[in-house]
């Protein structure tokens, strides 16, 4: 099966910018999309297909992709930021069809 | 107001089964598949399934196979998800997701709230 990797953790003081990598083989032939998770929350769609977003979800929140490594960029980082990050693709010819990178604890010093 | 809500918390016996409910609200239920992805405490996400409310039609995660049981009902807009032959490891939280799509690939743009179902005897 396919496997996404993330780095378990990501610091950042607030104003600065967070980078988040989910790293695949050859992920940037894939559309990849990230989740922001709080604290006893749902997961909540924050970027897809590599660097869209959905309505609602600030400007500050940017993904890309390219190679073996997809990014999601959240600039002017806020105290609200801080969450646990997924990224998750899609592939109807393996099994599972859909993968979550392991996530990410992003912390705001 | 789009939503998915969930059935409560479960507690059962190794062994047994769960049933879970995520009934649909704003939208039409039967446009969008619905699937099924769990989280043990304090670890990540894993997909399950998923389950076409138009047709019926199903996808299980292989590791799931045999085990998982995805069936909804179009009269009242809601998609259940039946696991069997419970585990301590099978305590986990359950969501239900809608599916959105592109030409090219699929996410999750509506997700239920949640509903923990605890594994003990």
């Amino acid at each position: 099966s396919y496997v996404l990797t993330q780095p378990p953790s990501v610091s950042v003081a607030p104003g600065q910018t967070a980078r988040i990598t989910c790293g695949g083989n050859n992920i940037g032939s894939k559309s990849v999309h990230w989740y922001q998770q709080k604290p006893g929350q749902a997961p909540v769609l924050v970027v897809y297909d590599d660097s869209d977003r959905p309505s609602g979800i600030p400007e500050r929140f940017s993904g890309s992709n390219s190679g073996n490594t997809a990014t999601l960029t959240i600039s002017r980082v806020e105290a609200g930021d801080e969450a646990d990050y997924y990224c998750q693709v899609w592939d109807s010819s393996s099994d599972p069809y859909v993968v979550f990178g392991g996530g990410t604890k992003l912390t705001v010093l | 107001q789009v939503q998915l809500v969930q059935s409560g918390a479960e507690v059962k016996k190794p062994g047994a089964s769960v049933k879970v409910s995520c009934k649909a609200s704003g939208y039409t239920f039967t446009g969008y598949y619905m699937h099924w992805v769990r989280q043990a405490p304090g670890q990540g996400l894993e997909w399950m399934g998923r389950i076409n409310p138009n047709s019926g039609g199903t996808n299980y995660a292989q590791k799931f196979q045999g085990r998982v049981t995805m069936t909804r009902d179009t009269s009242i807009s809601t998609a259940y998800m039946e696991l069997s032959r419970l585990r301590s490891d099978d305590t986990v939280v359950y969501y239900c997701a809608r599916e959105a799509s592109t030409v090219t690939t699929k996410y999750f743009d509506l997700w239920g709230r949640g509903t923990l179902v605890t594994v003990s005897s």
